[in-house]
């Protein structure tokens, strides 16, 4: 079945530090989608990539969908306090399903 | 925020009881997911439905049922309730499947003794 692996697991940096999670499947995604989660709060969407090779960017995240489209990465640039959750790449590969991958968790230190 | 109530927010139970957890939208989308959300897991399809009696199981649906008798509301119902599905719930809904953006209700939390 659907499967993606997130890593890493967790990522403390300094503020002002930039971030990288990265999100890879063991087959090809049809899109892949971003989200957030502040602590204690619900998962918000960010965006969706369809495209092989496709970026987009967010103000400073970057979000890239790899040419065999099995993989994908957030950047954000210069972390900020506000930038503090968890992210989550969801597959959506599956008839109606989204997968999601088991997130990175982010803590910004001041 | 996209109109989706969970309830109860929190609940806690005994293990062998029975417990509901419903899901209420006022977007009239046709799609509706339950999660699971536990430390180290991430998020984890539960079940899901693309429509009105139409439901199917995700990735962790042993121990679980759902209903979908109108298109706002998504019940999910644990039979008889274990400790290892202690966890948080999260309600989900999309317009379009599995190409639209999930639209998240704020969680349920459930603790099972």
């Amino acid at each position: 079945g659907q499967q993606v692996m997130q890593i890493p697991q967790y990522q403390h940096v300094q503020e002002g530090e930039d971030f990288t999670t990265y999100c890879n499947s063991s087959t090809t995604l049809s899109n892949i989608q971003w989200y957030k989660q502040r602590p204690g709060g619900h998962p918000v969407f960010l965006i969706q990539l369809v495209k092989s090779g496709e970026v987009k960017k967010q103000k400073r995240l970057t979000f890239q969908f790899g040419e065999a489209k099995k993989n994908s990465s957030l950047h954000i640039t210069a972390t900020q306090t506000t930038d503090v959750g968890t992210y989550f790449c969801a597959d959506t590969s599956g008839t109606y399903k989204y997968i999601f991958g088991t997130g990175t968790r982010l803590k910004v230190l001041a | 925020d996209a109109g989706i109530t969970q309830s109860p927010r929190h609940k806690v139970t005994e293990t062998g009881t029975p417990v509901t957890l419903r899901c209420h939208q006022t977007e009239n989308h046709r799609y509706m997911y339950w999660y699971r959300q536990d430390p180290g897991h991430g998020l984890r399809l539960i079940h899901y439905s693309y429509g009105v009696k139409d439901t199917d199981k995700g990735e962790v649906s042993d121990g679980y049922s759902v209903s979908r008798s109108k298109t706002e509301d998504f019940l999910l119902t644990l039979e008889s309730a274990t400790s290892s599905q202690t966890s948080v719930y999260f309600c989900a809904i999309s317009a379009m499947g599995d190409t639209g953006e999930l639209f998240f209700g704020e969680g349920s939390r459930l603790t099972v003794l």
